[in-house]
């Protein structure tokens, strides 16, 4: 049973790019989230997707977006980076109601 | 204030030592409580994870959660040198709803 899966596992862009990063859920699991990791610090919530809508969203802006596909996966829009967009980028899904979240490995971006 | 405080250490313990973990919150809403074991550069792992009140134990892992004292703890018996991760504990409030991380506490059990 595959676990989540996210691509790339590194990234390196210049300031004011675009970047699109991609998770893929747990079997069974219907409802994704991204999350930012700073170097340091505990991951903190960006959005989540439930049936292909953004359901709820975390402190961030609107260069921040997403989406999600019919088959559940799930991709993460940023653009116009900025130095401080470089961290490590976690995905989590659930099934439905569930209150157990499971994490991918994560995409390292780096915005220099 | 923040809604998750935890110390992020690093914490440094000898081999078979008796390890604790702890988090404070500030938001007496918060009902599920998780801890995460993390490796360097990698995602988090689900350890632990309680609702409202109460112990829990699986294996040398133990999970207690005091909720009139917004207090919550993981204790690591017998701990290993393959224990030495970050650990993250984090909250919500209800299923399915975003989940509010501390900063982690970075743990090395030495041989």
């Amino acid at each position: 049973d595959a676990g989540v899966t996210q691509s790339p596992t590194h990234l390196i862009k210049t300031r004011g790019q675009q970047v699109t990063l991609r998770c893929s859920p747990k079997s069974g699991h219907d409802t994704v989230s991204w999350y930012q990791q700073a170097l340091g610090q505990g991951p903190q919530f960006i959005f989540q997707y439930y049936e292909e809508e953004e359901r709820q969203r975390g402190n961030f802006p609107d260069r921040f977006s997403g989406h999600q596909f019919p088959n559940y996966s799930s991709e993460l829009n940023v653009n116009a980076l900025l130095l401080g967009d470089s961290a490590l980028y976690l995905c989590a899904s659930t099934k439905g109601g569930s209150d157990t979240q499971y994490f991918g490995p994560g995409t390292r971006l780096t915005v220099l | 204030q923040k809604e998750v405080e935890q110390d992020p250490g690093p914490l440094s313990v000898p081999e078979g030592a008796i390890v604790s973990l702890n988090c404070t919150y500030s938001n007496s809403a918060f009902q599920y409580f998780m801890w995460y074991r993390q490796y360097s550069r990698k995602g988090p792992e689900l350890l632990m994870y309680t609702y409202s009140s109460g112990n829990k134990e699986d294996g040398r892992f133990t999970a207690q959660v005091d909720k009139s004292s917004k207090y919550i703890s993981l204790f690591i018996r017998d701990s290993q040198p393959s224990d030495s991760a970050t650990y993250l504990c984090a909250m919500s409030v209800s299923g399915n709803t975003p989940l509010v991380f501390g900063k982690g506490t970075r743990l090395s059990v030495i041989a």
